[in-house]
């Protein structure tokens, strides 16, 4: 089983839709959790970092992790076109280390 | 806001040639990284290095890749002799030496080997 895993997409919306992504891991010893957004041929950018169960908002996105399902979630609320890009689950094994990424889900939203 | 800067944005050489990448981390950071992303992968780690050493490597990086941080700002990756499958693009991050502060990264350098 991979670490970390995310369904590749495409996801296409329409402007304005809610865009719901997730990523599963398989090690249970994880406890942070990071969502990054790629543009192409651009870096990663950050967008959020958890800690534990729960949620954490912080203006349109929200991230919610479950550790009892070893699943996180990003959910971009009221996208927009400007929103189309790859996001990319990041976990470190621990603080400081190495983050191991998931694949990536394309995201694609209409205007 | 201060971002990690890393150059050129694009590095063409021929198979068998040293390549030298360059990064300016943020500058209170005291974490270094280097990752890279084959066209349709994922991004994989390659190496950390702190207080002026390595402290985690992957299998990755082999005897042909080297990592330095010449003076207080730059840190750079270097292939000693490239090889067509090292064509990727290669990302430089840093984090503060603070908690679980996260890894910033920059926009990457595409290196292409002929």
């Amino acid at each position: 089983q991979k670490e970390v895993e995310q369904d590749p997409g495409p996801l296409s919306v329409p402007e304005g839709a809610i865009v719901s992504l997730n990523c599963t891991y398989s090690n249970s010893a994880f406890q942070y959790f990071m969502w990054y957004r790629q543009y192409s041929r651009k870096g990663p950018e950050l967008l959020m970092y958890t800690y534990s169960s729960g949620n954490k908002e912080d203006g349109r996105f929200t991230a919610q992790v479950d550790k009892s399902s070893k699943y996180i979630s990003l959910f971009i609320r009221d996208s927009q076109p400007s929103d189309s890009a790859t996001y990319l689950c990041a976990i470190p094994k621990a603080a400081g280390n190495k983050l191991t990424f998931g694949g990536g889900t394309r995201v694609l939203v209409k205007p | 806001e201060p971002e990690v800067t890393q150059t050129p944005s694009h590095q063409v050489t021929q198979m068998g040639q040293e390549v030298i990448l360059r990064c300016v981390p943020i500058s209170n950071h005291l974490y270094f990284y280097w990752y890279r992303q084959i066209l349709g992968q994922k991004v994989e780690f390659l190496v950390s290095f702190y207080n002026n050493e390595i402290s985690e490597k992957s299998e990755i990086f082999d005897d042909q890749f080297s990592v330095e941080r010449p003076d207080g700002s730059n840190f750079t990756l270097k292939i000693r002799s490239t090889k067509l499958e090292d064509s990727a693009m290669y990302f430089c991050a840093s984090r503060t030496g603070f908690g679980n502060q996260p890894q910033h990264f920059g926009d990457g350098t595409r290196l292409s080997i002929l």
